[in-house]
């Protein structure tokens, strides 16, 4: 079962604008990350926030999580056309099942130049 | 160069012929895992592995075998492949569990005819 949903499943907006997507999962969890992945390629790393922190910042990334929620967002700010991609959260099960990972289905967003 | 590196990166096989996927890291993690990556489901986790001679299923382990018997290998045995395993496949690693970030390999694409 897919513990992480995303939404929209796809985005497309003019380079300049910001960019927001979101995650909603099921179970607690310990963390909650978002990769990117471009077409067919490997996922890259963008942040990881952890349940007890409510925002987190890199570069013109901005994350924010919700535990009571359940829901995590992600803001591109001032988006270029280079941040086309996949984006995908993924979750770990909470507790102590660290070997556990699930992703999201990912929203692709199309950055148009 | 911090990488964790795949092979083949792409595969066409027949049904019942068996086959491995090869995975490697070289920044001496303990948590590795395999993903298959098919439109509409996103990845899905198959195996995971927290350190040597330790592994556990995922969410889709029919049909696949792993082994860990040295930390930078974690290959992706495919004892008898049936086409509903053309898929996308993706090895990742990780430091320390998933509450570290992942690392991912550029994926090997493998169609079953």
């Amino acid at each position: 079962s897919q513990q992480g949903e995303e939404d929209p499943q796809a985005l497309s907006i003019q380079e300049g604008e910001n960019a927001t997507m979101n995650c909603s999962y099921k179970t607690s969890i310990n963390n909650l990350q978002w990769y990117r992945q471009n077409s067919g390629r490997g996922l890259v790393h963008l942040i990881l926030i952890r349940s007890n922190e409510r925002e987190k910042h890199s570069g013109r990334l901005r994350v924010t999580l919700d535990t009571s929620k359940k829901s995590s967002s992600l803001l591109i700010t001032a988006s270029r056309a280079a941040d086309t991609a996949s984006y995908f959260c993924a979750t770990d099960a909470g507790g102590t099942s660290y070997g556990k990972l699930t992703f999201g289905q990912g929203t692709i967003l199309t950055v148009h130049p | 160069e911090a990488q964790v590196t795949q092979n083949p990166r792409y595969l066409i096989t027949v049904t019942g012929k068996k086959l491995t996927v090869t995975c490697s890291q070289n920044m001496n993690h303990e948590y590795m895992s395999w993903y298959r990556q098919d439109p509409g489901l996103g990845l899905r986790q198959i195996y995971y592995s927290m350190n040597v001679e330790v592994t556990d299923k995922g969410d889709v382990p029919e049909g696949y075998k792993v082994s860990r018997k040295e930390k930078r290998n974690f290959p992706l045995i495919l004892e008898s492949p049936s086409p509903n395993q053309t898929s996308l496949y993706f090895c990742a690693s990780s430091l320390f569990g998933w509450n570290t970030e992942a690392f991912f390999g550029q994926g090997t694409r493998l169609t079953v005819v």
